[in-house]
Order: C-alpha cells, then sequence, then structure tokens
C-alpha cells in the first residue's frame, strides 16, 4: 500500500519559535491532506492539497505541496501553547482503491511558554 | 449539530467475547471510515466505505468486520477479540474521500482486551 515517512517525530519549542513538519513519499501522490489532534481528542482536518508546488496559508500555518508531488510541509509561524497536539499528514491510494486512506506516523508538537 | 458519534466510548472485556463498535453519522456523508490508533504507529485504517452496501479493506483489517446497510451507520465488528486489537478507536465520515471535503471524527472508541 501507499507509505508516506513524517518527520520529525517530536518537536519541542518554545512558545514564538517557528515550527516545521514533513511528509516524504517514495512515490507521486493525487493529493495530500494534513491533521491535527489535541491531546485526548480526535483527530481534525485541517486542509487538502492537489496540485503541484500548491501553497496554502492558515492564519499562522502554511502548507506546501512539492513540485514533483512526492513530499509536504506544514510549517507554523510563531507557535502558541493552543498549537500543541500531533499533527499527521495522510494520503489517498490511488485508482479503485480511491478510499483507503494511509496516516504519516505524526509528530508530537510541544511548546513551552 | 453535524458530528459522528461512536459507542460505547469506554470498553473493556475479554479475549473471545464478541462486541460492536457503534458509529453513526449525521451528515449524509457517502464515505464512511474505521481507524485504530496506537503509540507509535499513528492512524491505521481498518475498514472503509465508499457507500451503502461497498465496504473495502484498509491496511488492517484482519480480525474485524464491518457492514454499512444504512447510509449513516457504519458498526465495527470484533468477532473474537485478542488482546492485540486494545487501542483505541475512531470513526470517521465525509462527503467524498480525497475531495477537499473535510473528514469528520468521532470521539473515539477505547478499548481494552483483557
Amino acid at each position: 500500500g501507499q507509505q508516506v515517512m513524517q518527520i520529525p517525530q517530536y518537536q519541542h519549542v518554545q512558545e514564538g519559535e517557528d515550527f516545521t513538519t514533513y511528509c516524504n513519499s517514495s512515490t507521486t501522490l493525487s493529493n495530500i491532506q494534513w491533521y491535527k489532534q489535541r491531546p485526548g481528542g480526535h483527530p481534525v482536518f485541517l486542509i487538502q492539497l492537489v496540485k503541484s508546488g500548491e501553497v496554502k496559508k492558515q492564519k499562522r500555518l502554511t502548507f506546501q505541496f512539492g513540485e514533483a508531488k512526492k513530499n509536504s510541509s506544514l510549517h507554523i509561524t510563531a507557535t502558541q501553547t493552543t498549537d500543541v497536539g500531533t499533527y499527521f499528514c495522510a494520503v489517498n491510494a490511488g485508482g479503485t482503491s480511491y478510499g483507503k486512506l494511509t496516516f504519516g506516523q505524526g509528530t508530537i508538537l510541544t511548546v513551552h511558554p | 449539530e453535524a458530528q459522528v458519534t461512536q459507542n460505547p466510548r469506554y470498553l473493556i472485556t475479554v479475549t473471545g467475547k464478541k462486541l460492536t463498535v457503534t458509529c453513526s453519522q449525521n451528515m449524509n456523508h457517502e464515505y464512511m471510515s474505521w481507524y485504530r490508533q496506537d503509540p507509535g504507529l499513528g492512524l491505521r485504517q481498518i475498514y472503509y466505505s465508499m457507500n451503502v452496501e461497498v465496504t473495502d479493506k484498509g491496511d488492517v483489517p484482519e480480525g474485524y468486520k464491518v457492514s454499512r446497510k444504512e447510509k449513516r451507520n457504519f458498526p465495527l465488528i470484533l468477532e473474537s477479540p485478542s488482546p492485540n486489537q486494545t487501542s483505541l478507536y475512531f470513526c470517521a465520515s465525509s462527503l467524498y474521500p480525497g475531495a477537499g471535503e473535510t473528514q469528520y471524527f468521532g470521539p473515539g472508541t477505547r478499548l481494552l482486551v483483557l
């Protein structure tokens, strides 16, 4: 099945510092989704990227899809304590298995005030 | 309020005792899916359903069954639970997978199999 590697596994930052998590695939992706899961909570959909080189912003969050559609990143500018949680990328399999969704292992972000 | 509900939220059972975790959505979504979450392994898809009566395997279907007899419900069945199925389970739904539509997750069911 589809495989996606997510790094780093953990990231500790001081409040106000930036944070980036990366997802990499050995195969070309049709799209990539990003989710956030707060401690003790359920995953919450953030965004989907579809186009090569696509860049989307949501306030302090910037999402990028690589030109070759094999990698993606989520960047948070000036982290806040409310950004604490685990960030996951997820990719759909292609063809007739489009409903099959594979998640990266996630990056756990802690923010020290 | 748009939501995905799961029941029970917590369950302790013993090996071999059949159980069902229910999942229901009120958004008229076509797509529903089950995931399990384990420390260090992230979220792994168990089964998904593109529509009523259409289900397919995810990455970890062994030991699980599902059915989709009506659009709003997608129960997860463990016919003979084993300790390695101790996990946190999430149900999710969206209008259509991978089309930019938000996938909504339920609150989770924490299962302990003794």
